[in-house]
């Protein structure tokens, strides 16, 4: 597609659940990054893919939070167990080549998820 | 720890003032510099971008921002600001060799008609 797509663009779910976050990348592009963005402040660094593998997943807050990208295209973000605080908005963003070759990201819409 | 501060958290303009929004970060090494900005109901799009050479770099709809090494500062300027400004605005500090975008909290710009 022309840009980063996300997929629920919003998602309501109730405390203790699972679920499961879709990002499909700008065609071509093998790096994708996801970043989480709370109320009043600016995206904050989850994961970053380099094709199929998760070169960096230093920024997932704990291990209920899981990502995978299986065939270097699509990825999830899968929450394990939710909690109030994970309600925020998870950013999906993807650029050209390798990420630290100063490469633009860009990001998609998000996906608003709130906890209840 | 690497971080990006941007002060103004809030600002409020009449159409046709300009424009400086703050941004510094806190890192020793070569840096590759961003704005983002996000309009209304839409997704971060990239403002400009800063990896090299003139430090005084020009993005879409007039916007610039100037890259001062020695204050660890990359601030966005704009001389005059249109109703269709308003929106968040957001630096981004990516460390050279690396793949991490580091953001700051953001501005909130709301130009008056």
């Amino acid at each position: 597609g022309a840009g980063v797509s996300q997929t629920p663009s919003n998602k309501v779910t109730e405390k203790g659940k699972y679920v499961e976050l879709r990002c499909d990348p700008i065609s071509g592009h093998t790096a994708l990054y996801w970043y989480r963005q709370s109320l009043g402040q600016g995206p904050e660094f989850l994961i970053y893919f380099q094709g199929t593998g998760a070169a960096d997943d230093s920024g997932l807050p704990n291990d209920r939070f899981f990502a995978v990208r299986p065939e270097g295209s699509v990825s999830t973000l899968k929450i394990q167990r939710t909690e109030r605080g994970d309600s925020a908005v998870y950013l999906c963003a993807s650029s050209l080549t390798r990420g630290d070759s100063g490469n633009t990201i860009y990001f998609g819409e998000g996906s608003w998820l709130t906890v209840v | 720890a690497q971080s990006v501060s941007q002060h103004n958290h809030h600002v409020i303009l009449s159409e046709a003032a300009s424009l400086e929004l703050g941004c510094n970060y806190s890192y020793g090494g070569t840096v590759n510099l961003f704005w983002y900005v996000q309009y209304p109901g839409q997704h971060l799009q990239l403002l400009l971008k800063y990896f090299s050479g003139d430090p005084l770099v020009k993005g879409i709809k007039g916007f610039e921002a100037e890259f001062i090494k020695s204050k660890f500062s990359f601030n966005l300027r704009k001389p005059s600001v249109q109703w269709s400004d308003t929106a968040e605005y957001f630096c981004a500090v990516n460390p050279s060799g690396t793949y991490k975008y580091i953001f700051g909290t953001g501005t909130r710009l709301k130009v008056l008609a």
